[in-house]
């Protein structure tokens, strides 16, 4: 199941500096998309999310971003802490009759190391 | 803060063995859910859950597996005969509004041998 890819295991970057991870989709009929961080032995914890309708959506440090016609979708975080070195989980979901949108098919994940 | 838990943390059992994974989900919450991570793959959805009833399911919910809320706090998932490959961790989660911002519990690792 490819519909949702992140296409880079890993990403490493400096304190204070901004960190972009990128989630590709192929199904055209996603149309709510959100990004999970994970710890390890944890849960995945939500931290964001973006309709269709919009192309962006910030809160605080993160920042998505939502390119439909390229079926792309980005989460700038800045500035990046020690603290956010997590693995990054994209998602998305469609509409349906009875869950709503809980139905969500994730990516692979990054792993994202900020270094002090 | 209000947080899903899920009982036990790591079950070892026997290849078709029954299992029972325990949550007790958010108390406010309405939506619940099952999803599975196998070691170095994607999470995955199995069910979701609403008004006392399964609303979806993956291809990989078959009949070996299923889902109940026996009491007004607990979600169980019952996998009836287990085999190798059900060898993961599974996450309940649940939400209060059905928009995808899903509050997950910390997993329950399973391993059948």
């Amino acid at each position: 199941d490819q519909q949702v890819k992140q296409n880079s295991p890993s990403l490493s970057v400096q304190e204070g500096r901004i960190s972009i991870l990128n989630c590709d989709y192929t199904n055209s009929m996603f149309d709510y998309f959100l990004w999970y961080k994970k710890y390890p032995a944890e849960g995945p914890t939500f931290l964001i999310s973006i309709s269709s309708i919009k192309d962006k959506n910030e809160d605080g440090r993160f920042t998505v971003f939502l390119n439909k016609s390229a079926k792309h979708l980005s989460l700038h975080i800045v500035p990046s802490q020690p603290g956010d070195s997590a693995v990054y989980f994209c998602a998305a979901s469609r509409e349906t009759g009875g869950t709503s949108y809980g139905k969500l098919t994730f990516g692979q994940g990054t792993i994202l190391t900020v270094h002090p | 803060e209000p947080e899903v838990t899920q009982t036990p943390s790591h079950q070892v059992t026997q290849m078709g063995q029954e299992v029972i994974l325990r949550c007790v989900p958010i108390s406010n919450h309405l939506y619940f859910y099952w999803y599975r991570q196998i070691l170095g793959q994607k999470v995955e959805f199995l069910v979701s859950f609403y008004n006392n009833e399964i609303s979806e399911k993956s291809e990989i919910f078959d009949d070996q597996f299923s889902v109940e809320r026996p009491d007004g706090s607990n979600f169980t998932l019952k996998i009836r005969s287990t085999k190798l490959e059900d060898s993961a961790m599974y996450f309940c989660a649940s939400s209060d509004k059905g928009t995808g911002e899903l509050f997950f519990g910390e997993g329950s690792r399973l391993t059948v041998l």
